[in-house]
């Protein structure tokens, strides 16, 4: 049983881009989460997807958005981006029901120049 | 709103030592309380939790946590370490009653020399 995938596993990126990041749940969960960690830095919350609808979101600004697709997939997009932009992206999947553990994908390291 | 303090950033041990990484919450309300396991270049991993019950909980590879509620801590404890427990350790908490999303600590950086 394949746990959670992302893709690609690094990206480097100019400011002012735009870049799509992907993760696959793991099987039978159907809730996506996607943080950011900036380097030295714990993850933050950036939003959740459950039944392909954003449910909860962090404090991001709009440049940050998602997507889920019927199979529980997922993308994370960000639009112009920042130096500051630059962090390992996690997608962490769950059921949707509270407290259910999270299992985390191993990331995307995005690199903004 | 919750937040987590992890005292310190790095943690240089030898191997057969015993360690303890130190987190710190504030909550207004009651909490649930987790501490991750992140190895070079990989996710993290759940390596244990508290949500009722006995306040120490333990993980199948020798660590274990105590819930302390008056002193707002929820430390994590090796008796003996090993070279592979070297990696980056956070703690998290999620506030009861709330949206279920995790607020993590900085990280502590476990190295375990030989």
């Amino acid at each position: 049983d394949a746990g959670v995938t992302q893709s690609p596993t690094h990206l480097i990126k100019t400011r002012g881009q735009q870049v799509t990041l992907r993760c696959s749940p793991k099987s039978g969960h159907d809730t996506v989460s996607w943080y950011q960690q900036a380097l030295g830095q714990g993850p933050q919350f950036i939003f959740q997807y459950y039944e392909e609808e954003e449910r909860q979101r962090g404090n991001f600004p709009d440049r940050f958005s998602g997507h889920q697709f019927p199979n529980y997939s997922s993308e994370l997009n960000v639009n112009a981006l920042l130096l500051g932009d630059s962090a390992l992206y996690l997608c962490a999947s769950s059921l949707w029901h509270g407290l259910d553990t999270q299992y985390f994908g191993p990331g995307t390291r995005l690199t903004v120049l | 709103a919750q937040s987590v303090t992890q005292l310190d950033s790095q943690v240089p041990v030898f191997e057969e030592a015993p360690v303890e990484l130190r987190c710190n919450y504030s909550s207004s309300v009651s909490v649930y309380l987790f501490w991750y396991v992140q190895y070079p270049n990989q996710g993290l991993q759940l390596l244990l939790k508290y949500l009722s019950g006995s306040t120490l909980v333990e993980s199948i590879n020798g660590f274990e946590a105590e819930f302390n509620k008056s002193q707002t801590s929820f430390h994590l404890r090796k008796p003996s370490v090993h070279i592979s427990d070297t990696a980056e350790y956070f703690c998290a908490v999620i506030r009861s009653g709330g949206s279920y999303i995790p607020t993590f600590g900085r990280g502590t950086s476990l190295i375990v020399h030989p």
